[in-house]
């Protein structure tokens, strides 16, 4: 299981924290890439980067120079910091899981969402 | 970036029909493809991977084809449980990117 954790407000201009810790398995079983996903209220999902579990890191190139993302194998957990947020920020984010199947990285367990909302 | 197109955006249909959602990539991305289901207030559940290849657990009414950049998803028969937004996505090159969503709606 995956459960995301953070504050639901953060201001404008500051820097958006969040920490998504494994439960059930070690977060480097099946040697997963770990994913944060965003979605604004009412549109799609945006693939926001990726966390290989041994650190390696890949960016969505519309955000590459704010985010960065790290993996915490003692506490199983990875985080998002995502910095200089405005109101285009705000969203509800997602982690999860992708294993390799079959040559590409499904996304097959997902956390609930926590939501994120920028304020002036 | 790979851009994903899905449609129609909004279907409409009923209980029993047999229904497609078509997902059009911007290049070639062979068969790496997967689809998501999306209740209201829910995160995304895995569907079908690798294009055709269905999760553990999903029924069998729901199908994937395609190749290259043209994709779909049917769903044989709609189900009650069925009504919700679909979302293909690409994996390619460690970089993932969703389509728009398909809201099918009674």
């Amino acid at each position: 299981q995956l459960q995301e954790s953070g504050r639901g407000l953060v201001k404008a201009s500051e820097t958006l924290s969040l920490t998504c810790t494994v439960s059930g398995a070690s977060i480097s079983a099946n040697n997963p890439y770990w994913v944060w996903i965003r979605q604004p209220p009412g549109k799609g999902l945006e693939w926001i980067g990726s966390v290989y579990y041994s650190g390696s890191t890949h960016y969505n190139a519309s955000l590459e120079s704010r985010v960065s993302m790290s993996v915490d194998t003692s506490k199983n957990q990875f985080s998002l910091k995502l910095t200089s947020v405005t109101a285009a920020d705000t969203a509800v984010y997602y982690c999860a899981r992708a294993i390799r199947k079959l040559g590409m990285l499904p996304l097959d367990i997902w956390g609930q969402g926590t939501k994120v909302t920028v304020s002036s | 970036d790979i851009q994903m197109t899905q449609s129609p955006s909004t279907l409409s249909a009923s209980v029993g029909d047999r229904v497609t959602i078509t997902c059009r990539a911007s290049q070639s991305i062979s068969t790496s493809l997967a689809w998501y289901q999306q209740k209201p207030g829910k995160a995304p559940k895995l569907l079908i991977y690798r294009t055709s290849i269905l999760e553990s657990g999903v029924p069998s009414r729901f199908s994937g084809s395609g190749v290259d950049t043209e994709f779909a998803l049917t769903i044989s028969s709609l189900q009650p449980d069925d009504f919700a937004t679909y979302y293909c996505q690409q994996y390619l090159d460690y970089s993932w990117s969703f389509g728009q969503g398909t809201n099918v709606e009674i």
